[in-house]
């Protein structure tokens, strides 16, 4: 199985900062690489897909980058909704596979 | 407005069964592969099996081969997950989640665009 595995694990920040999560595969995934933000109590949604695709809808604050096996979430200037955890997830090979998880809490 | 609704889930003891209904509606259910997601209490995310369109490609997590049966009825826009031989490790909330990107080089894998709520599922005597 493909390992995943994100840093950091949990990270305090700011409004406005810029704030970046890297996960990094055990094996090279190419560019199957997808992040999700699960807030509290809620079901989790999709953010990026294919390493760096926006998903409809998602604000343009968020990018993503990498392939192979290292890739990065990235938020331009962190909102009071983005206070949440992330967890990427590859779909190169089953089982597919998702990260620890990155808990993103106000600083 | 695309949703998946979770019900069945509920307390069952240690080696008991459960049968997990997803409801779709906002979409073409036939034409897309389903998956079963669950996240036990306060962790990560895992996934548990899919099933193709056609029910002709079905993939179960390690951890629930044999144990659990993923099926789906295209008229009744609905998924299911039969859960026999329960375990407390199998304590989790379960989500339904519609696939999208679907590869079959590797195994039947995708990303997940859209997840339902969620039905607790709880092992324990």
């Amino acid at each position: 199985d493909i390992q995943m595995t994100q840093s950091p694990s949990s990270l305090s920040a700011s409004v406005g900062d810029r704030l970046t999560i890297t996960c990094r595969a055990s094996q090279s995934i190419d560019t199957y690489l997808n992040w999700y933000q699960q807030r509290p109590g809620r079901a989790p949604k999709l953010l990026i897909y294919g390493a760096s695709h926006l998903q409809g809808g998602v604000p343009s604050r968020f990018s993503g980058s990498g392939s192979g096996t290292d890739f990065a979430l990235t938020i331009s200037s962190l909102q009071p909704e983005d206070f949440a955890t992330y967890y990427c997830q590859q779909s190169y090979s089953s089982p597919q596979t998702f990260g620890q998880g990155t808990k993103v809490a106000i600083k | 407005e695309v949703q998946l609704v979770e019900s069945g889930g509920g307390l069952v003891k240690p080696g008991g069964s459960l049968r997990l209904s997803c409801a779709a509606s906002g979409f073409t259910f036939t034409n897309f592969v389903i998956s079963w997601v669950r996240q036990a209490p306060g962790k990560g995310l895992e996934w548990v099996s899919s099933i193709s369109s056609t029910s002709s490609y079905i993939h179960y997590a390690d951890s629930v081969k044999g144990r659990f049966t993923i099926s789906r009825d295209n008229a009744k826009k609905s998924l299911y997950l039969q859960m026999n031989s329960l375990r407390a490790e199998d304590t989790a909330l379960y989500y339904c989640a519609r696939g999208q990107g679907i590869t079959m080089v590797r195994g039947l894998v995708n990303y997940f665009d859209y997840w339902g709520q969620g039905t607790l599922v709880t092992v324990s005597s």
